[in-house]
């Protein structure tokens, strides 16, 4: 079973509220991803990261911020949430293995915006 | 045009019959494809990945690929109840992993 962990696993909060979504793994995976899931609806990537001090942009980047400092860890910042960012965050890390890539993902976290 | 699509369904079928998923690409360049299997309310766990042209048998899963028509399909022989679930598509474009939004999977005892 995948090491990756995502605190916390629900959360609400009202509009305008600085949040970090924490995001950890301990198999010593260098690349790192943040998707967004809404309910039956397709992944779409917000961020992603080689690893420790790369960090690059998905689809949905624009509202969020993200940092790599050490290997295991990669939190997800919303500066200012609002009611459009409510939805499911799946984290997720793989080996760095060219075209044979295995993503394994944490439990998510579900965030609502009131 | 979505970079990766699937039908979105439901797809159902009846216990020990096959199952096709099907998914069609954009980029011509992407060269690994995956299947990921989601149930209700967990995260997706991979199932089959396929590189070459051709099919990929797995067990009761065969991953289909073929390139030149930018399509992968997914077969699941003798499908059981417990195979319900949601069934992503992802194509790696470019060192990032893209997913279509799921074909959900209905399997009627």
């Amino acid at each position: 079973e995948a090491d990756i962990y995502q605190t916390p696993r629900y959360l609400v909060i009202g509009t305008g509220k600085k949040i970090t979504l924490e995001c950890s793994q301990t198999m010593g995976h260098d690349k790192m991803y943040w998707y967004q899931q809404d309910p039956g609806m397709e992944l779409h990537l917000i961020h992603y990261s080689y690893g420790v001090n790369s960090t690059e942009k998905g689809d949905l980047s624009s509202e969020s911020t993200v940092s790599r400092i050490r290997t295991e860890h990669f939190p997800l910042t919303l500066e200012s949430a609002r009611p459009s960012h409510t939805s499911q965050y799946l984290c997720a890390s793989s080996e760095v293995a060219g075209v044979n890539e295995k993503l394994f993902f944490g439990s998510g976290t579900q965030l609502s915006v009131l | 045009q979505k970079e990766v699509e699937q039908n979105s369904g439901p797809l159902s079928v009846p216990e020990g019959a096959i199952a096709s998923l099907n998914c069609t690409y954009s980029d011509r360049g992407s060269q690994s494809f995956f299947w990921y299997r989601q149930y209700s309310g967990k995260s997706p766990e991979l199932i089959m990945s396929i590189y070459s042209n051709g099919d990929k048998e797995d067990g009761r899963f065969t991953a289909q690929l073929n390139k030149a028509s930018q399509y992968v399909s997914l077969l699941i022989r003798d499908s059981q109840p417990s195979d319900s679930a949601t069934y992503l598509c992802a194509v790696n474009q470019g060192g990032k992993l893209i997913f279509g939004q799921g074909t959900e999977l209905s399997v009627k005892p």
